[in-house]
């Protein structure tokens, strides 16, 4: 069975320090990954995606997240957080099932940024 | 290039009363999917439409419907709503790729 697990509901870092939002996911085929970030009273923004090509995804904001298929892991860092950081993230898979694609979401870790 | 839009974005219903929610996905995009995201209950996907057909569908009673306009535009409408009902509704829209969704910034629905 496919899933996603993020390993932390709740993160809190301060200011200027690394950030690191940990995905495990578990999946029979090559699967899609995504991290997703959602600010209070917003959607979902797209941080960045893993589709089969560098292991080492760069995003916006600063976000990077690393393919690591012998960990089946898709963490999410960044060197240094900032107080707009603060959210919502959702480690999210996609798999290709029946003709469509098929979303899995992590149940989100929620990023606290101290001054 | 526009995202996705949701229109409304606040709206507040009475027990019993139905609601529609609208969706605009991205220019080009042709398939939209629509989630229910609640404190509880995380995100829950409700069903999804390509080319005004359904092709996916969640496990969600039949009070949740929706449809989809040759325009790609979609709606989304709940029936006879329950206290419960109350969330943010998501509307998404796939990429061209096939793979990558996108999300409108959400329909805040209150059921009181």
């Amino acid at each position: 069975a496919q899933s996603v697990t993020q390993l932390d509901s709740h993160v809190s870092v301060s200011e200027g320090t690394p950030v690191l939002l940990r995905c495990n996911y578990s999946s029979s085929y090559s699967p899609s990954l995504f991290w997703y970030v959602q600010h209070p009273n917003k959607g979902l923004q797209l941080l960045l995606k893993y589709t089969s090509a560098a292991t080492l995804v760069k995003g916006i904001n600063g976000f990077e997240a690393e393919f690591k298929k012998s960990e089946t892991s898709f963490h999410l860092t960044k060197p240094s957080a900032h107080m707009s950081d603060a959210a919502e993230y959702f480690c999210v898979v996609s798999l290709f099932s029946g003709g469509y694609n098929k979303l899995i979401f992590g149940a989100g870790t929620r990023l606290a940024v101290h001054p | 290039k526009a995202g996705v839009t949701q229109t409304p974005r606040y709206l507040i219903k009475t027990r019993g009363q139905q609601v529609t929610l609208s969706c605009s996905p991205i220019s080009g995009h042709r398939s939209v999917s629509w989630y229910q995201q609640t404190p509880g209950q995380g995100l829950q996907f409700l069903f999804e439409y390509f080319s005004e057909t359904q092709r996916n569908k969640g496990n969600f009673p039949g009070r949740f419907s929706g449809r989809q306009f040759s325009n790609s535009r979609s709606e989304m409408n709940v029936s006879t709503l329950e206290l419960g009902d109350s969330a943010l509704y998501l509307c998404a829209s796939t990429g061209t790729d096939g793979n990558t969704i996108y999300f409108g910034e959400g329909s805040w629905l209150t059921v009181v």
